[in-house]
């Protein structure tokens, strides 16, 4: 049974860079798409960004300017890293998975992040 | 700014049948045969219940189903129950450089 696990410091600072791992266990990274998503409070989700084993990522075109994902499948762990935070970037952040053309299956539980300083 | 438009809220009797509506554009339900739905209990992880706008994965029950018309889907729970009550999302694959979009999600109460 495939498990997706986020972890990271949840107090940034503002103008800091937000840098969360997510740890895949149980399964292989491989044909995958390796997802952050975030759901601010009393907010919807929104997509943040995916990458692929390759390293091919795509971006959430209001967030690209401040994202960097990367992939270590050497450890089984994906990354986030968000630039220059703001308390609009606190929030619920969630790791998933999916299969390319399909949709998030599988999620880690989400961790919450607060920009404040 | 969510791509997909939801209600706010929708609330019923337990037993009784909601619909929670998702309108979106030709860029996403238009473009594709992709509707996904999730339901979120809060402090948990979303949990799929409904993808290729109708199916059901395993250990969903029956009583959650999906359709869609044109750029509008929705989906149905009957027989509610205490334990449907959550946040619900809509979301689909776009053709825009955002790639994949979610609602604005339904707050749903069981009276």
């Amino acid at each position: 049974q495939v498990q997706l696990q986020e972890s990271g410091p949840g107090l940034v600072k503002p103008s800091e860079t937000l840098s969360l791992t997510c740890t895949v266990s149980g399964g292989s990274m491989n044909i995958y798409h390796w997802t952050w998503i975030r759901q601010s409070a009393g907010k919807g989700l929104e997509w943040i960004g995916r990458l692929n084993m390759n390293g091919n990522s795509n971006y959430n075109p209001s967030l690209k300017s401040r994202v960097t994902m990367s992939i270590d499948s050497s450890t089984n762990q994906f990354s986030l890293k968000l630039d220059s935070v703001t308390a609009a970037d606190s929030a619920v952040y969630y790791c998933a998975r999916n299969v390319p053309g399909t949709t998030f299956f599988i999620w880690g539980q989400g961790t919450l992040v607060t920009v404040s300083s | 700014q969510s791509a997909l438009t939801q209600p706010a809220s929708v609330s019923g009797s337990p037993g009784q049948s909601i619909t929670i509506s998702c309108s979106g554009t030709s860029g996403d339900f238009g473009a594709y045969n992709y509707v996904y739905w999730f339901q979120h209990h809060p402090g948990k992880a979303p949990r799929v219940v409904i993808y290729d706008v109708n199916n059901r994965p395993s250990g969903v029950s029956n009583r959650f189903s999906g359709s869609r018309s044109g750029n509008t889907a929705s989906l149905t729970i009957s027989g509610l129950q205490a334990e449907d009550e959550a946040d619900y999302y809509c979301s689909s694959h776009t053709t825009s450089s955002t790639l994949y979009v979610f609602g604005n999600g339904t707050k749903v109460t069981v009276l």
